[in-house]
């Protein structure tokens, strides 16, 4: 598959805590997404990292790649509950080819 | 600005059938992307077309097809329908910029179940 593998496919925590999710990739890259998609609806664009940048903050969110290992990770911190939904990474080659993670789904206790 | 819009938001066939699903993107937007979401295979990507042409094109058989119209909109069809084509099919455009760095804005989604 070409997909990219997200790591762990779950992760449930309490409110507060900071959440990690884990991205690894195949292919050469020109960019790296991480997209959040609320329970049947479309996803919605959180972070950019460009292949040349090894780490990007927004808000609560840090963003770290690594090309050498094709591996990406986004840390959530202070997490709350309306955080709960599933995030996926989505790699960017070529011209136009977005290739999706297969996501992690969490889970923000209150 | 208006998001990305989706019609019908759920819809229910039955096998043999076909169906058109539409989408408008946000003004401005001149690439639309289409993508099939299911449980078991995730985000799989359908095709993308930029100012009426199809640029690119994911794995699917040719039941699947589309089309993006001069004002950008695109739609889909599937023809013969199959169980196995019950999914969320979402829709995305985004703004292609000169670095070729672009981000995709999501429609909210059409639910197609087949019975």
């Amino acid at each position: 598959s070409q997909q990219g593998e997200e790591d762990p496919q779950a992760l449930s925590i309490q409110e507060g805590e900071n959440a990690t999710m884990n991205c690894s990739y195949k292919t050469s890259i020109n960019n790296l997404q991480w997209y959040r998609q609320n329970s049947g609806r479309g996803l919605v664009h959180l972070i950019l990292i460009r292949s040349n940048e090894r780490e990007k903050h927004s808000g609560r969110l840090r963003v770290t790649l690594d090309t050498s290992k094709k591996s990406s990770s986004l840390l959530i911190t202070a997490s709350r509950a309306a955080d709960t939904a599933s995030y996926f990474c989505a790699t960017v080659s070529g011209t136009y080819k977005y290739i999706f993670g297969t996501g992690t789904r969490l889970k923000v206790l209150a | 600005k208006a998001g990305v819009t989706q019609t019908p938001r759920y819809l229910i066939k039955t096998r043999g059938q076909q169906v058109t699903l539409s989408c408008s993107p946000i003004s401005g937007h001149r690439s639309v992307s289409w993508y099939q979401q299911t449980p078991g295979q995730g985000l799989q990507f359908l095709f993308e077309y930029f100012s009426e042409t199809q640029r690119n094109k994911g794995n699917f058989p040719g039941r699947f097809s589309g089309r993006q119209f001069s004002n950008s909109r695109s739609e889909m069809n599937v023809s013969t329908l199959e169980l196995g084509d019950s999914a969320l099919y979402l829709c995305a455009s985004s703004w292609v910029q000169s670095s070729g760095a672009n981000v995709l804005t999501f429609g909210a989604g059409s639910r197609l179940t087949v019975l």
